[in-house]
């Protein structure tokens, strides 16, 4: 496509109820990155996915967060049992495999999770 | 390590006034140097970047060079608009990953 979609948009959920949460990169974008913004705060690394090379699971909170990407498509983030602080907007980003030192990301309007 | 660190806001200006926001970075090597600007409701953007020493990024009136010595990345611009009220993020990319600071709220009255 011709940006990077995230759905859905908002999300409102209970307390120790899983979500899932989804990623539509650039067409031909290999790189694709998730992070989360907590409200008055910066970006916070999640994970990283570089084509089908082992994805870079080291900003991971817990083991209730997960995410899996099929190829150089379509990303899922999966928030197991969520609890209030899990409460953010998480944002995608995505690039060319040699792009990011040079053009940057570009990033998805994000995802408002609220936990309730 | 890696890591960026920016001036807290908020900063409120009014319409024409002069802007800095300061941003100052560490890093192991050389990174590329970005400077990322949120709109309310809207996701991040990328303003300007500059990729080695003494390059100047520039676009829409912004404008940041990268200094080695100081390890610094400022953002300058000479007469900031209402619509320019946004959330701007300095950024480093190191090692296949970007390094956010915190983020600088600016608010310009008309």
């Amino acid at each position: 496509g011709a940006g990077v979609s995230q759905s859905p948009s908002n999300k409102v959920t209970e307390k120790g109820k899983d979500v899932e949460l989804r990623c539509d990169p650039i067409s031909g974008h290999t790189a694709l990155y998730w992070y989360r913004q907590r409200l008055g705060q910066g970006l916070e690394f999640l994970i990283y996915f570089q084509g089908n090379s082992a994805p870079d699971k080291s900003g991971l909170p817990s083991d209730r967060f997960s995410a899996e990407r099929t190829g150089e498509s379509v990303s899922t983030l999966t928030i197991q049992r969520t609890q209030q602080e899990d409460s953010a907007v998480y944002l995608c980003a995505s690039s060319t495999r040699d792009g990011p030192g040079i053009y940057g990301y570009t990033f998805g309007s994000g995802t408002r999770l609220t936990v309730v | 390590g890696n890591s960026v660190t920016q001036m807290e806001g908020p900063v409120t200006l009014s319409e024409e006034a002069f802007l800095t926001i300061n941003c100052t970075y560490t890093a192991t090597g050389y990174p590329s140097l970005f400077w990322y600007v949120q709109y309310p409701g809207e996701g991040l953007q990328l303003l300007l970047k500059a990729t080695k020493a003494d390059d100047k990024g520039s676009n829409k009136g912004f404008e940041a060079t990268y200094r080695k010595e100081t390890t610094s990345f400022h953002l300058e611009k000479g007469s900031v608009q209402v619509s320019d009220s946004a959330v701007y993020f300095c950024a480093s990319y190191n090692f296949n990953k970007f390094y956010f600071g915190s983020g600088t709220k600016l608010n310009v009255k008309p």
